[in-house]
């Protein structure tokens, strides 16, 4: 059972404009969430993470949006750059869970077009 | 320089040949983790360890060991590799804490015949 969802594999975009990609989550116990970067023939990188306790945060030209009772988090990332084209995870963790081990999605590609 | 290495980069062997990918780390972390990465499935969690002879089984452990007999190094070991283990895998690691940042190394694409 899929509990950190990323339903749309991939998405493109203008350079200069928004990038919005979207997680969903089942498990009302997951209390941290992060975001992912990764490049062809790279491991994964960390992007920005928000705590429950939080709705927003904001990290230079990307924010992290928190919806709990949505069950939902979105990342924004304004303006778009070239160099922003990547897959990215959404991930997901919480206390007393597995060591707080990250759950992730399955990843969104995302394009952004020059 | 902070990072995480694994070797080899890449693999290509038969089925049933023992093979071991080395994952080391110098930041002096105790949570280590191995990770595969197949298209359509995202990132599963193998194995994980929590520190020096302290290993768990992750979601996806069937066909797979792990050692911890040092800190710094984490290999995982495929007694018996099948063509299902083809695959992309990825080693990582934090500190203790579960919001510590976590380090991924390069991947280790790995194909088996």
């Amino acid at each position: 059972d899929q509990q950190v969802k990323q339903n749309s594999p991939s998405l493109s975009v203008q350079e200069g404009r928004i990038s919005i990609l979207n997680c969903d989550y089942t498990n009302s116990m997951f209390d941290y969430f992060l975001w992912y970067k990764k490049y062809p023939a790279e491991g994964p990188t960390f992007l920005i993470s928000i705590s429950s306790i939080k709705d927003k945060n904001e990290d230079g030209r990307f924010t992290v949006f928190l919806n709990k009772s949505a069950k939902h988090l979105s990342l924004h990332i304004v303006p778009s750059q070239p160099g922003d084209s990547a897959v990215y995870f959404c991930a997901a963790t919480y206390y007393g869970g597995s060591q707080g081990n990250l759950i992730f999605g399955k990843g969104t590609k995302l394009s952004v077009k020059p | 320089e902070a990072q995480v290495t694994q070797n080899p980069r890449y693999l290509i062997t038969v089925t049933g040949k023992k093979l071991t990918v080395t994952c080391s780390q110098n930041m002096n972390h105790e949570y280590m983790s191995w990770y595969r990465q197949d298209p359509g499935l995202g990132l599963r969690q193998i194995y994980y360890s929590m520190n020096v002879e302290v290993t768990d089984k992750g979601d996806v452990p069937e066909g797979y060991k792990v050692s911890r007999k040092e800190k710094r190094n984490f290999p995982l070991i495929l007694e018996s590799p099948s063509p299902n283990q083809t695959s992309l895998y990825f080693c990582a690691s934090r500190g203790l804490r579960r919001t510590d940042t976590q380090y991924f190394g390069p991947g280790t694409r790995l194909t088996v015949l």
